[in-house]
């Protein structure tokens, strides 16, 4: 089957700091989404990318679509406090079927 | 916010017991997703629908059925609960129109087996 890698794990963000991240799988994807998800909630959608070599941004995001269509990256600027929660990645098959990375897991540097 | 009610929100139950939980959407969208999500592990699809009456399995299926009668709901059923199925359920929607795969997740299920 498909392997789909979301690095890193984890790490600890202070406010100001840029955040970088990024996922690779061993298949071809025509989309790659990165979606949020706060404490108690379910993810979010923060940006869709269709396009390989596609760059795109939303506010402090920004996100990358490889241009092998095997990886994606997801950059945030100036990190601030409400920035914290696990990130997705979710590369898009043709069938529909959503799979989804083992997620980043923001936290503040205590 | 799309509008997917998961239900019920939190549930203990005992080893054994069947257990069903229930997605709910006002949107007409074609596709609905059912996922597990464990520490280290992510998120993690259990079945997917795309349309009334056809679902197929994802990557941990087993130990689970799902029905799609009515557009609007998707249940998944644990025939037998075991404490490995300790688990933040969570459901999805998403309209799949040629490439947009963009999926809406309801608020999650806790769901504990003791």
């Amino acid at each position: 089957g498909q392997q789909l890698n979301q690095s890193p794990q984890s790490m600890f963000i202070q406010e100001g700091e840029d955040v970088s991240m990024n996922c690779t799988s061993s298949s071809i994807f025509n989309t790659w989404l990165w979606y949020k998800q706060d404490p108690g909630e379910g993810p979010v959608l923060l940006i869709a990318l269709y396009k390989a070599g596609e760059l795109t941004s939303n506010g402090r995001l920004t996100a990358q679509f490889g241009i092998t269509r095997k990886d994606s990256f997801l950059n945030i600027s100036a990190s601030i406090p409400s920035d914290v929660g696990i990130y997705f990645c979710a590369p898009g098959g043709s069938q529909g079927n959503l799979i989804f990375g083992k997620g980043t897991k923001l936290s503040v540097k205590p | 916010d799309a509008g997917i009610t998961q239900s019920p929100r939190h549930k203990v139950t005992e080893t054994g017991t069947p257990v069903t939980l229930r997605c709910h959407q006002t949107e007409n969208h074609r596709y609905m997703y059912w996922y597990r999500q464990d520490p280290g592990h992510g998120l993690r699809l259990i079945h997917y629908s795309y349309g009334v009456k056809d679902t197929d399995k994802g990557e941990v299926s087993d130990g689970y059925s799902v029905s799609r009668s009515k557009t609007e709901d998707f249940l998944l059923t644990l025939e037998s609960a075991t404490s490995s199925q300790t688990s933040v359920y969570f459901c999805a929607i998403s309209e799949y129109l040629q490439m947009n795969t963009e999926a809406f997740f309801g608020q999650g299920t806790r769901l504990t087996v003791v």
